[in-house]
């Protein structure tokens, strides 16, 4: 069945690289997303990728697509304490978005 | 600013009541959705519309309604059949059915 799997928590120090990973079951996903939410707030599209490339990168962000293991990452470089929130990876797949329970990044100083 | 506007932000429903959440977006987008966020677990899909007039059922339909008269706006009405309604509610809308999807702020629902 479908089913996107992340780990609950992250904890880096202010100023390291923050890695978070997903995988997910459907091979036929047209787009992978990455989104982030903060406290009482909705979600904020960061990035996506597109099934047939393995990697994007934008500015801060850092996406990488294995798609024979059906893993996904994502690697904020110099992270900063407003990049504390949760972080929700998401697969397409027709007509409807299937979602990770969520990564909550926490980022001490 | 284009977006996607949700209200109100925090709801009341008594028992045996209907109440309906508001979703307005200016993105001249075709396709909307309603999502279900409980504590701790990710989105899952309540209702979306590809275009006006026309809506399908998600995974969790049961207990709730929607209408999508203008491609402006498709409001939830959550019904006294859903037994359990205490949740966080997030619309969202993109161009396309398949295409990203931008999210209003929620609508966070609590029983009296």
């Amino acid at each position: 069945g479908e089913d996107v799997e992340q780990s609950l928590f992250l904890s880096v120090r202010e100023g390291d690289s923050s890695v978070i990973n997903c995988t997910y079951t459907d091979s036929s996903s047209t787009y992978l997303y990455w989104y982030k939410q903060e406290p009482g707030a909705g979600l904020q599209l960061l990035t996506y990728i597109f099934s047939n490339m393995d990697m994007k990168q934008d500015q801060r962000l850092t996406v990488l697509l294995n798609k024979k293991d059906k893993h996904l990452s994502l690697r904020i470089a110099d992270t900063q304490t407003g990049d504390s929130a949760i972080y929700f990876c998401a697969e397409s797949i027709p007509h409807k978005l299937i979602f990770g329970t969520g990564t909550r990044l926490q980022v001490f100083p | 600013d284009g977006g996607i506007t949700q209200s109100p932000k925090y709801l009341f429903r008594k028992e045996g009541q209907n109440v309906t959440l508001s979703c307005e977006q200016n993105l001249n987008h075709d396709a909307m959705y309603w999502y279900r966020q409980d504590p701790g677990q990710g989105l899952r899909l309540i209702y979306y519309s590809q275009i006006v007039n026309d809506f399908q059922k998600g995974d969790i339909a049961e207990g709730y309604s929607v209408s999508r008269e203008k491609k402006e706006s498709f409001p939830l009405t959550v019904t006294s059949a859903q037994k359990n309604p205490t949740a966080f509610y997030l619309c969202a809308s993109s161009d396309r059915v398949d295409q990203p999807q931008h999210f209003g702020d929620g609508t966070r629902l609590s029983i009296l």
